[in-house]
């Protein structure tokens, strides 16, 4: 099976902090994407990478970054956070582009007060 | 640029019952179409997916949808329901170039009643 491991499941944050969510997966896939999911929004795409040291925007990168120094690990960056990146973060990967099945983590519940 | 409505925000029903959750998409091409179900404090898994060929489309977990491309419509069908089926369900719509940046809806929340 397909796993994607969010390492940090729930995390409380000040404003105006650096914070990292991070995210691994274990079968060598091609891409890896950063959603935000909040109530009634559905989700949104952050940030994908197709490579290794490559990235993409989703439709919402503002206030984010991404790097992917390594193929199986993904990680996003909230450089200075604020309270309405208060939300749940989920992580994910597919084999190869296309219409390929995605296999997400558990997720990330932040918290930014 | 494409879209997806989930006209029900959340739907009750009782357990053996049947079910029908629905999904609406506006695409300019073919779209490729997706359902995903979510359990509590979980992430989202793939139910079934649809790209081309046969209409009715087979999932897991005794799960079917159906593409209607006159009614732009891919409604997710169960004819009998669980108690383990209590979720919140997705519906997305993509290209065939990256199916990780899809469009998803909004979500249904299923409840089944006793």
């Amino acid at each position: 099976d397909v796993k994607v491991t969010q390492s940090s499941r729930y995390l409380v944050k000040r404003t105006g902090e650096k914070v990292f969510l991070e995210c691994v997966q274990d079968m060598d896939h091609e891409n890896m994407f950063w959603y935000r999911q909040d109530p009634g929004l559905g989700l949104r795409l952050i940030y994908f990478s197709y490579d290794v040291k490559m990235k993409e925007k989703g439709d919402i990168p503002e206030g984010y970054s991404v790097s992917r120094e390594k193929k199986e690990r993904f990680s996003l960056i909230l450089e200075s956070a604020s309270t309405n990146q208060t939300s749940m973060y989920l992580c994910a990967s597919s084999l190869v582009s296309g219409p390929d099945t995605i296999y997400f983590g558990e997720g990330s519940w932040l918290t930014v007060v | 640029a494409q879209s997806v409505t989930q006209p029900d925000i959340h739907i009750t029903v009782s357990e053996g019952a049947s079910l029908e959750l629905r999904c609406n998409y506006s695409y300019g091409a073919t779209p490729y179409l997706f359902w995903y179900v979510q359990s509590p404090g979980q992430g989202l898994q793939l139910l079934l997916k649809y790209f081309s060929g046969d209409t009715l489309v087979q999932g897991i977990k005794g799960f079917e949808a159906e593409f209607k491309r006159s009614q732009s419509s891919f409604n997710l069908r169960k004819p009998s329901v669980h108690w383990s089926d209590a979720a919140e369900y997705f519906c997305a719509v993509g290209a065939n170039t990256n199916a990780g940046k899809s469009t998803f809806g909004d979500g249904t929340t299923l409840t089944v009643k006793p």
